[in-house]
């Protein structure tokens, strides 16, 4: 199972909007309402912000969006702050019951 | 509030057998998946697998050969084993409860992380 494919890094200033790309295949991300999204602060445990494609934990800031288009999903950050910058991992399940994770974006904000 | 710790030995010989407990506390595991996730030192999360409360369980293809899950309720831990370890084994391994075996979701709850090397 390949990982999924985010980009490497994106950047933002306070206030803007920016969005994180996910892309799976047919296999994963295409067929399954399961995709979740993670925030990771340097040497913290990864956060669940988005879970099966676009609900909210309670306590996640409305700020943080997702959805999905055939194999590519996203993650909308708006009205950036600065305690918004870290990774953001994306994660979906699979046709072989499994699950697999995205490479991981850093996102900076300037 | 639910609390995960995981516990082990932080530095694994290669060839040797990598063993971490993941102690539950403040909730019970009934009804919940227990996983084990891990990152290699500024790489990407992987997922390793998963085991039910009731012991079923779930692992990554590419580590089934070398993975064993345990839980043990009456203690309100489960335990992963690795066997066979290298360099590429070392890794930031975190538990994590969940309520479903498909996906995250509102009831998750992650360890901190425990590093373990492998190395002489």
């Amino acid at each position: 199972q390949s990982a999924l494919t985010q980009p490497a890094s994106v950047s933002g200033s306070p206030g803007q909007s920016i969005t994180i790309s996910c892309t799976g295949t047919s296999s994963d991300v295409g067929t399954y309402n399961y995709v979740s999204w993670y925030q990771q602060h340097p040497g913290k445990a990864p956060k669940v912000m988005i879970y099966e494609v676009n609900n909210r934990p309670s306590g996640v800031s409305d700020r943080f969006s997702g959805s999905k288009s055939g194999n590519t999903a996203s993650l909308t950050i708006s009205g950036l702050q600065a305690e918004d910058e870290a990774d953001y991992y994306c994660s979906s399940y699979t046709s072989s019951t499994t699950w697999v994770f995205g490479g991981g974006t850093k996102l900076t904000v300037l | 509030q639910v609390q995960l710790q995981e516990s082990g030995p932080g530095l694994v010989k290669p060839s040797e057998t990598l063993s971490l407990t993941c102690t539950v506390s403040g909730g019970s595991m009934r009804g919940f998946y227990c996983y084990w996730i891990r990152q290699p030192p500024g790489k990407g999360l992987e997922w390793i697998g998963y085991i039910y409360y009731s012991g079923s369980t779930n692992y990554n293809p590419s580590l089934k050969s070398r993975v064993t899950m345990s839980v043990d309720t009456s203690k309100s831990q489960f335990s992963l084993r690795l066997n066979s370890v290298t360099a590429a084994d070392t890794a930031v391994y975190y538990c994590a409860t969940m309520k479903a075996p498909y996906s995250s979701g509102p009831s998750d709850y992650w360890g901190q992380g425990t590093l373990v090397t492998v190395s002489s």
